[in-house]
């Protein structure tokens, strides 16, 4: 019982255009919601993250989207360069009734940014 | 750079042993977390320590177990290593305050099981 997916296992752009990841959940449970990068041979590093009670969250070239009504969320990078190849996690917890420890994964989205 | 670190970074067990793998958390950070990377998934939950004591645990059986230090140190052990067992171990570790918390990841260890 997956309660995240990230239906695109890969996304390629070229260098300058929009990548756009997108991340579906089913848990409605879930009011807080994380993006993480992660490199070969390196741990998930935090990129940006978004809270329920907002629809949009903005740092630099990175926002994320948040409709709750349709339990999706989407990352999207602007522009985009090659440095942002990278496998790409989205994740969820519930800060309710002190269950706000465990963040729950999808199974990631490669993202591969062509010069 | 998260300043969580983790030892060793590659392992290999036999199927039946047991493993000791260990992290250090971020400066000032008094909770860690503990997860499980298969090939080709998302990192899966195992459990949680909060003051040295576990805050929530993962589908995963009693055989993997954990430990925080006063230092905020940790240790996860994994008993009677199974096949399955293979993967990448990943702790993370953030500051609990009565608010939201993000969670800081270290390179890994990648365990596997013969």
């Amino acid at each position: 019982d997956q309660q995240v997916k990230q239906n695109s296992p890969s996304l390629s752009v070229q260098e300058g255009r929009i990548s756009i990841l997108n991340c579906d959940y089913t848990n409605s449970m879930f009011d807080y919601f994380l993006w993480y990068k992660k490199y070969p041979a390196e741990g998930p590093t935090f990129l940006i993250s978004i809270s329920s009670i907002k629809d949009k969250n903005e740092d630099g070239r990175f926002t994320v989207f948040l409709n709750k009504s349709a339990k999706h969320l989407s990352l999207h990078i602007v522009p985009s360069q090659p440095g942002d190849s990278a496998v790409y996690f989205c994740a969820a917890r519930s800060d309710r009734g002190g269950s706000n420890y465990k963040l729950t994964f999808g199974k990631g989205t490669l993202l591969t940014v062509n010069p | 750079e998260t300043g969580v670190t983790q030892s060793p970074t590659h392992l290999i067990k036999t199927r039946g042993q047991q493993v000791t793998l260990r992290c250090s958390s971020q400066s000032g950070h008094n909770t860690v977390s503990w997860y499980q990377q298969a090939l080709g998934q998302g990192p899966q939950f195992i459990f949680q320590y909060y003051r040295e004591e576990e805050n929530g645990r993962g589908n995963f059986p009693p055989r993997f177990s954990g430990l925080q230090f006063p230092n905020y140190s940790s240790e996860l052990n994994v008993n009677a290593l199974e096949l399955d067992d293979s993967a990448l171990y990943l702790c993370a570790s953030s500051l609990m305050t009565g608010g939201g918390y993000t969670q800081y990841f270290g390179p890994g260890t990648r365990l596997t099981v013969l």
